[in-house]
């Protein structure tokens, strides 16, 4: 069965940073892309950013860009998303997804990120 | 930059057919998956490609996709399908989704 588990989210200040991580399992991880995909409170669903399997293809929404990082490690089924100079708006649900063919096939739970002094 | 459009909601009487849209310039040359997000919990993916069903998935949900307009189906509806449904494509290295539907079963 395939699982992902974010962890990693909580209360941080403006201007603050948070990692937050996917952990994997089920699946062979290093052979699918993966996608971060949030969620602000009664919001639509934002893309946030994606990786390709091996990490060398990397994108980011707008919004995140010069801001966010993404990373995997393979050898420990793992994703993470590095988040930097955060800001009110970046207030989510934050999902992790496996990825394939443009679409994103399981989704974990997701980690609450809240930026608020 | 490209926009996917969405109606805010769809009203579906019990056992009837609701018929879910998705806006977007010349969409039907690119390929639309849909999801659906009860309350509370995390995206299922419902269709890809324009018209396949993951496993798991009910026949009654369809999609189709052509010139302006891509189109989620749900035959028979059910007290079960109402939720929050999403249509998302992959353009120019970007992941895009429509702003979400709320289906109503009536």
């Amino acid at each position: 069965e395939v699982q992902l588990v974010e962890s990693g989210g909580g209360l941080i200040q403006p201007g603050g940073s948070l990692r937050i991580s996917c952990a994997a399992s089920g699946f062979t991880f290093s052979t699918y892309e993966m996608n971060w995909v949030r969620q602000a409170p009664g919001k639509g669903l934002e893309w946030v950013s994606y990786i390709s399997d091996s990490g060398r293809s990397i994108y980011y929404a707008d919004s995140v860009k010069g801001r966010f990082t993404i990373s995997r490690d393979n050898a420990k089924n793992s994703l993470f998303l590095q988040m930097n100079s955060l800001r009110a708006e970046d207030t989510a649900l934050y999902y992790c997804a496996r990825a394939r063919g443009g679409y994103s096939d399981n989704w974990g739970q997701g980690t609450l990120v809240t930026v608020s002094s | 930059s490209y926009d996917l459009t969405q109606p805010l909601s769809v009203s579906v009487a019990l056992g009837q057919t609701a018929r879910v849209s998705c806006g977007g310039n010349n969409i039907g040359s690119k390929s639309v998956h849909w999801y659906q997000q009860r309350p509370g919990q995390a995206p299922v993916l419902v269709i890809y490609g324009d018209n396949n069903r993951p496993s798991g998935i009910p026949e009654r949900f369809s999609g189709s996709n052509s010139g302006n307009t891509a189109t989620l189906t749900i035959s028979r509806a059910q007290v079960g399908d109402e939720a929050d449904y999403y249509c998302q494509m992959w353009d120019s290295s970007t992941v895009l989704f429509g702003g979400g539907t709320k289906l109503i079963v009536l």
